[in-house]
């Protein structure tokens, strides 16, 4: 099945430094990826739809500003956490849609990173 | 809106029994239902799904069925092995989206 990578896959950092977080599908072009957080003993909440080559379209109560999503090739997207928090410290996870995928329906299936763990002291 | 609702972990089994995890589910129309597995250190996997009434998913001795009276879609195998161990989410996904729904996720831990 198709790969996605992250990267990278745990970190650590100062409360206000900035952290950048890439997810890459390997064998297959994913026009559309998606960023979700993870919190311990809770359900994956999505963040946002990364779109290549446009803006990325965030859920009802995400800063936009805080996390920053940058999609610029069919391979690649990045989230930056802006000026960390310790309330940030969290399991990032994306997944990729893989257009040549489908499910039943015909909706495609998405394929899932192996996530990044924040940590923000 | 959407629900997944799953049993809390953890669930700890030694080898060869009998697994149930359950998920219930609320959603509007008729969604496709799925059960996720993720390894430890590792992402996602798709490991079965169903898309309509009383369809049975199934994939490495793993089973669900979509029971639309009673929105259920537990996860069942017969024997389970170590190799078993990870983390279960059930997710259901409406319409034509492509953004599952998903559940807290279970933690099932087999011992030898």
């Amino acid at each position: 099945g198709a790969v996605v990578s992250q990267h990278p896959s745990r970190v650590i950092c100062k409360s206000g430094t900035s952290v950048k977080i890439e997810c890459r599908s390997l064998d297959f072009q994913a026009t559309t990826m998606f960023w979700y957080r993870q919190f311990p003993k809770q359900s994956l909440m999505l963040m946002a739809t990364s779109n290549e080559g446009s803006k990325a379209t965030y859920e009802q109560g995400v800063e936009k500003d805080k996390f920053l999503i940058n999609h610029a090739s069919l391979t690649l997207s990045t989230l930056t956490v802006t000026s960390a928090h310790p309330e940030d410290s969290s399991f990032y996870i994306c997944s990729a849609r893989d257009l040549a995928s489908t499910s039943g329906g015909g909706v495609n299936e998405q394929f899932f990173g192996p996530g990044t763990r924040l940590t923000v002291l | 809106g959407d629900s997944v609702t799953q049993m809390e972990g953890p669930v700890t089994l030694s080898e060869e029994a009998f697994l149930t995890i359950n998920c219930t589910y609320t959603a509007t129309g008729y969604p496709s239902l799925f059960w996720y597995v993720q390894y430890p250190g590792e992402g996602l996997q798709l490991l079965l799904k169903a898309t309509k009434a009383d369809d049975k998913g199934s994939n490495k001795g793993f089973e669900a069925t979509y029971r639309k009276e009673t929105t259920s879609f537990h996860l069942e195998k017969g024997s389970v092995q170590v190799s078993d161990s990870a983390v279960y989410f059930c997710a259901l996904r409406s319409g034509g989206s492509y953004i599952p729904t998903f559940g807290r996720g279970t933690s099932l831990i087999v011992h030898p």
